[in-house]
């Protein structure tokens, strides 16, 4: 059963920058997966970052950036601030009109 | 502007039925595909199913196939998700998303949805 994978924590100082990561248990990521990535405050609507890899959502800051980075969609926060603090979840494409989330990653800024 | 607004979650026993829905408004509803996801408190998002613009199309997660149906009115620009047979691992909150270009790009607000005896 494949699995979409991604760091369940991770932490940056406020102006660091932190590259989250999105694989999958049984193949490499491409952008035929259509990466896409939110940001989450638990029991609240999602917000997407970025859509189809790399094309970032109207108004949202230039500091987060999508690619792929060997064999997973990377999200990069340059530049982080206090209100990044957030989940982030990563979606891929899988064929068929079939889609999955990874397990989302906690991220801390301090 | 772009609206969806989820209803019709509440408590049921497992094993039983609960229909939600999903009602669209400030956009062309049937040029777009509807996403559902789910969320367990505490837990990551779960996507739930896809049904495409015409409505003809569906496609879900394996956790909820056979079990889960949704469906589309275009005329009243809502879509719905029928859950039957629920089991407790099905209680979380349920969202609803418009699809552009294979991601989600306007979601509601959620329903949440308790199974308990």
């Amino acid at each position: 059963q494949t699995v979409v994978t991604q760091e369940p924590s991770f932490s940056v100082s406020p102006g660091g920058t932190v590259t989250l990561t999105c694989g999958l248990s049984s193949a490499s990521v491409s952008t035929s997966h259509y990466p896409s990535w939110y940001q989450q405050i638990p029991g609240r609507a999602p917000r997407r970052l970025i859509y189809t890899t790399n094309s970032r959502s109207s108004g949202v800051p230039d500091r987060f950036s999508g690619s792929i980075l060997g064999d997973k969609a990377a999200l990069t926060i340059t530049g982080a601030q206090a209100d990044d603090e957030s989940d982030y979840y990563c979606k891929l494409y899988m064929g068929g009109d079939i889609w999955m989330f990874g397990g989302g990653t906690k991220l801390t800024v301090l | 502007q772009v609206e969806l607004v989820e209803s019709g979650g509440g408590v049921v026993q497992p094993g039983g039925s609960l229909r939600l829905s999903c009602a669209a408004s400030g956009f062309m509803f049937s040029s777009y595909g509807i996403h559902w996801a789910r969320q367990t408190p505490g837990k990551g998002l779960e996507w739930v199913g896809f049904i495409q613009s015409g409505g003809t199309n569906k496609h879900y997660a394996d956790s909820v196939k056979g079990r889960f149906t949704i469906s589309r009115d275009n005329s009243k620009s809502i879509v719905y998700l029928q859950m039957n047979s629920l089991r407790t691992e099905d209680a979380a909150l349920y969202f609803c998303a418009r699809d552009v270009r294979y991601s989600c790009d306007y979601w509601g607000q959620g329903t949440l949805v308790t199974v308990s005896s």
